[in-house]
């Protein structure tokens, strides 16, 4: 049973780089089987996700993000990473990293790593 | 776009929900209705509009197909009232949520 989990500094300066990884467990990220994801959610507020990435490091991203994300696989840790730069306060949230099955209309969020809390303030 | 309602939906316990999802444009069946508690991670309820995930009891159940979907919860259980979001992953990227219905005791 594929298990995820958030590790990584739950407070940045504004300016500064977010970077967060997502350790999965139970299976191997280099799986054909899933995507790897990053959901975030503002304090009080909704869902909104970020990008995903294959094992292959084929990558999709929000575009209303993809000018500051980067988002990355190293299948020797079985990891994937989260890297958001020049930071503000509005990009406090809850991030959440997420497993989504590959396959065509399958392409649902699950399982889900239990959320790091991280917040922009100097 | 993904709109749900209501915002917010007050029952009492041993009722029926009913809640609402609507697309701005057809996504087909491919809609996932997942309910978060506080501090929790979101948990897939059902995919493919209908289909129950592993584990969910019978007592939710989803319907629609196309831009208009419904998620019913019979007999409410005190464990139920959470943030209920739907998630359409038919035209992606980007996957777009709904802005969620909180369901709350009344």
């Amino acid at each position: 049973q594929l298990q995820l989990q958030e590790s990584g500094p739950r407070l940045v300066k504004p300016s500064g780089t977010l970077s967060l990884t997502c350790t999965v467990s139970g299976g191997s990220i280099s799986t054909p089987d899933y995507y790897w994801g990053w959901i975030r959610q503002p304090p009080g507020k909704g869902l909104e996700w970020i990008g995903n990435i294959y094992y292959s490091e084929t990558t999709y991203y929000n575009t209303s993000l993809k000018t500051r994300v980067t988002v990355s696989v190293d299948t020797s840790k079985n990891q994937f990473s989260l890297k958001l730069t020049s930071v503000t306060a509005a990009d406090t949230a809850m991030y959440f990293c997420a497993g989504i099955p590959v396959a065509t209309n399958r392409n649902w969020f699950d399982p889900w790593g239990q959320g790091t809390l991280v917040t922009v303030s100097s | 776009v993904m709109t749900q309602s209501p915002a917010t939906l007050s029952v009492f316990p041993g009722e029926r929900a009913t809640l609402s999802c609507r697309a701005s444009r057809s996504v087909s069946s491919n809609l996932a209705w997942y309910q978060q508690k506080p501090g929790q991670a979101p948990r897939l309820l059902i995919y493919g509009a209908s289909t129950r995930a592993t584990g969910i009891p019978a007592r939710f159940s989803g319907s629609g197909s196309g831009t208009e979907f419904t998620l019913t919860i019979s007999s409410l259980q005190s464990e139920d009232f959470a943030v209920y979001y739907c998630q359409q992953y038919n035209n992606w990227p980007p996957y777009t949520f709904g802005q969620g219905t909180k369901l709350e005791i009344k």
